[in-house]
């Protein structure tokens, strides 16, 4: 069964202090790995997609990386509207379904 | 706004009740989708359509959920006698034909079951 996994739970960080977020995942046969920005009370909102191992995407202050087994979102130099949960999801070969993972909630503080 | 709508955003019903969810997608977009999500938890597939042709559902999905899309543009998630268990946030959204991955979620209706 295709399942997704990310670490930390939660992360906090003050104003400029770099990190990354891990996305562990095991899919039959992958299609894409994709990263989503979730801010409370509204839908997930789309950051990446990502295709093949040693693939690297970047927006602003984000950069998601790939590898067979992990993808990672590095966060430099974060500010405190980059607060937010965000959101690994995994879409096997074949299907349209995502399978998503519980989420990174990150705060930054000034 | 000519983003993917939903209505209610917020409905509390007793247990037993049946409940029903609208999502109007983004015009252009031929591919719907509805998932389910719990507090702390990330979204879970309900079921997809393209078009007007539902295609794909979980097997999470019980009887007493339904879901069309009859004429390929608004979408409606029916629940038949509701349950506690019921409680979440339903999320609809929608991408383009050419798109795999990059949806377009609307903001949710959150179902309390009391």
């Amino acid at each position: 069964e295709d399942q997704v996994t990310q670490s930390p739970e939660a992360l906090r960080l003050q104003e400029g202090e770099s990190s990354s977020l891990n996305c562990s995942y095991t899919v039959s046969g992958l299609r894409g790995l994709f990263w989503y920005r979730q801010d409370p009370g509204k839908g997930p909102e789309f950051l990446f997609t990502l295709y093949s191992a040693g693939e690297e995407k970047e927006k602003e202050r984000l950069k998601a990386t790939l590898t067979k087994k992990e993808s990672f979102l590095h966060i430099t130099a974060p500010k405190p509207e980059d607060s937010a949960t965000y959101l690994c999801a995994v879409q096997a070969g074949g299907f349209q379904k995502l399978v998503f993972g519980t989420g990174t909630r990150l705060l930054v503080s000034p | 706004d000519t983003g993917v709508s939903q209505d209610p955003r917020h409905k509390i019903t007793k247990r037993g009740q049946n409940v029903t969810f609208r999502c109007d997608p983004i015009s252009e977009h031929n591919r719907l989708y509805w998932y389910r999500q719990t507090l702390g938890q990330g979204p879970e597939f309900l079921t997809y359509f393209q078009n007007e042709a539902q295609l794909e559902k979980s097997r999470l999905l019980s009887d007493r959920f339904s879901a069309e899309r009859p004429k390929g543009s608004f979408s409606t998630l029916e629940i038949q006698r509701t349950e506690q268990g019921d409680s979440a946030m339903y999320l609809c959204a929608s991408s383009p034909g050419q798109s795999t991955g990059e949806l377009f979620f609307g903001e949710g209706s959150r179902l309390t079951v009391l």
